[in-house]
């Protein structure tokens, strides 16, 4: 069964520093998000991607972050200066279109010392 | 902007006791879903609702959108101590450049054996 896949599982990261998350959707898939889960709290909508844009974002998604679609297949999340409130476990979700369910990947879990 | 409360926020039960859980808006949606997390995962969809009033079963699993369109809630039948997660649910509004979800603030489910 098709999924979405994320790496790394865990990154441990020096405050400051730049961290990249990568996802690979679901090959048919045109509709790209990133949500955003800090440890015991909900799960948190930061920034959908369509059509090679950003379409809606978040408060959250301030100008430390950023997305992009490289190539047919990734989909990443870059944090520029990691600040420690960024620990959270990210998700990457896709959707074939509009009215499509999510599929989730199983997170990334990024540790910012 | 919108928030789903969902309660209870903790439910510790008996194996083969049934579970009730519900959310509620402030606001209107035009579809209820019901996510399971296990630790260290994504959230995996059990249940998608579309219409008002639509009571759907997934197994164990019933919910039901509310005919308000600002409620939904999630019963589980019968629990198992696989039945252990959290439990969120989310609600899509109308429109939106992407539809995105927003979810609630999760039930967490422990089932003694």
């Amino acid at each position: 069964e098709p999924e979405v896949t994320q790496t790394p599982s865990h990154q441990v990261t020096q405050m400051g520093q730049e961290v990249i998350l990568r996802c690979v959707p679901i090959s048919n898939h045109l509709y790209f998000y990133w949500y955003r889960q800090i440890l015991g709290q909900k799960v948190e909508f930061l920034v959908s991607f369509y059509n090679n844009e950003i379409s809606e974002k978040s408060e959250i998604f301030d100008d430390q972050f950023s997305v992009e679609r490289p190539d047919g297949s990734n989909f990443t999340l870059k944090i520029r200066s990691t600040k420690l409130e960024d620990s959270a476990m990210y998700f990457c979700a896709s959707k074939t279109d509009y009215t499509g369910e999510l599929f989730f990947g199983e997170g990334s879990r990024l540790t910012v010392l | 902007g919108q928030q789903l409360n969902q309660s209870p926020q903790s439910m510790f039960i008996q194996e083969g006791e049934d579970v009730s859980m519900n959310c509620t808006s402030s606001s209107i949606f035009n579809t209820w879903l019901w996510y399971k997390q296990e630790p260290g995962e994504g959230p995996v969809l059990l249940i998608a609702l579309y219409k008002a009033g639509e009571l759907t079963s997934n197994g164990r699993l019933t919910a039901q959108f509310g005919i308000t369109r600002k409620d939904s809630f999630l019963n589980i039948s019968a629990s198992i101590p696989s039945d252990v997660g959290i439990y969120f649910c989310a609600g899509r509004g109308y429109g939106g450049a992407t539809n995105k979800l927003i979810f609630g603030t999760g039930t967490l489910l422990a089932v003694q054996p």
